[in-house]
């Protein structure tokens, strides 16, 4: 069992709808990550959280929008998307922004869009 | 600007035969050097991190890995291949940018392991 915790696992969802993505976690991190991992691909960051703050977008379309509530609680906010972001969504955490410390994954969100 | 270079993507491996999994880095600092493996539809687990103490590192489930500088590699070993090893292993460098912790990862290989 991983100690990230995403949901749901798996969301389909049509061109026009409205979805969300949890991530929690309970270790005491204070930087919270998304991820897009395309199949047979490594991850690809997306955002970056920092003390609920964010701190890195690698130039993410508008559709996604990240949200931080608290420090256990990351969402990733989805809207008018793609056929092409039909993804695996992987969210992270790490104790801080030390390029030392590893991050750890959530099993991930597997999204299809159709 | 850093990168990683994992020189296989796909080894196949006999169950109980030794695994050597080959990366190679670039940075131009002091790096942090990670290896994670994901199985299938599964998030990726940490296998072991250098991050500048020891250069032999020992990894969970019998991995270890050496960071060997003259050479820029983090090659990943284990003596005795299981079942259950097969899946993607990744190899990652640690850069820290202005706004935090960004890794950067290799493609990845394939770890096939055959009874």
């Amino acid at each position: 069992d991983t100690e990230v915790t995403q949901t749901p696992k798996h969301l389909v969802m049509g061109m026009t709808n409205k979805k969300s993505l949890k991530c929690e976690q309970h270790m005491g991190h204070r930087a919270m990550y998304w991820y897009k991992q395309k199949a047979k691909k490594p991850p690809e960051l997306m955002f970056v959280y920092s003390y609920e703050k964010l701190s890195i977008n690698e130039s993410v379309p508008s559709r996604f929008s990240p949200e931080c509530p608290n420090s256990s609680l990351l969402n990733l906010h989805l809207h008018a998307l793609q056929p092409e972001d039909s993804a695996l969504y992987l969210c992270a955490s790490s104790q801080g922004l030390e390029y030392n410390q590893p991050q750890h994954f959530g099993d991930g969100t597997r999204l299809s869009i159709l | 600007a850093q990168s990683v270079t994992q020189l296989d993507s796909h080894v196949s491996v006999s169950e109980g035969t030794p695994v050597l999994l080959r990366c190679n880095y670039s940075s131009s600092y002091s790096p942090s050097l990670f290896w994670y493996v994901q199985h299938p539809n599964k998030g990726l687990q940490l296998l072991l991190k250098y991050t500048s103490a020891a250069t032999l590192v020992k990894g969970i489930n019998g991995f270890e890995a050496e960071f060997k500088k003259s050479e820029t590699s983090f090659h990943l070993t284990k003596p005795s291949a299981h079942m259950s090893d097969a899946a993607e292993y990744f190899c990652v460098v640690s850069e820290l940018t202005g706004g935090g912790n960004k890794l950067t990862f290799g493609t990845g290989t394939q770890l096939k392991v055959e009874l």
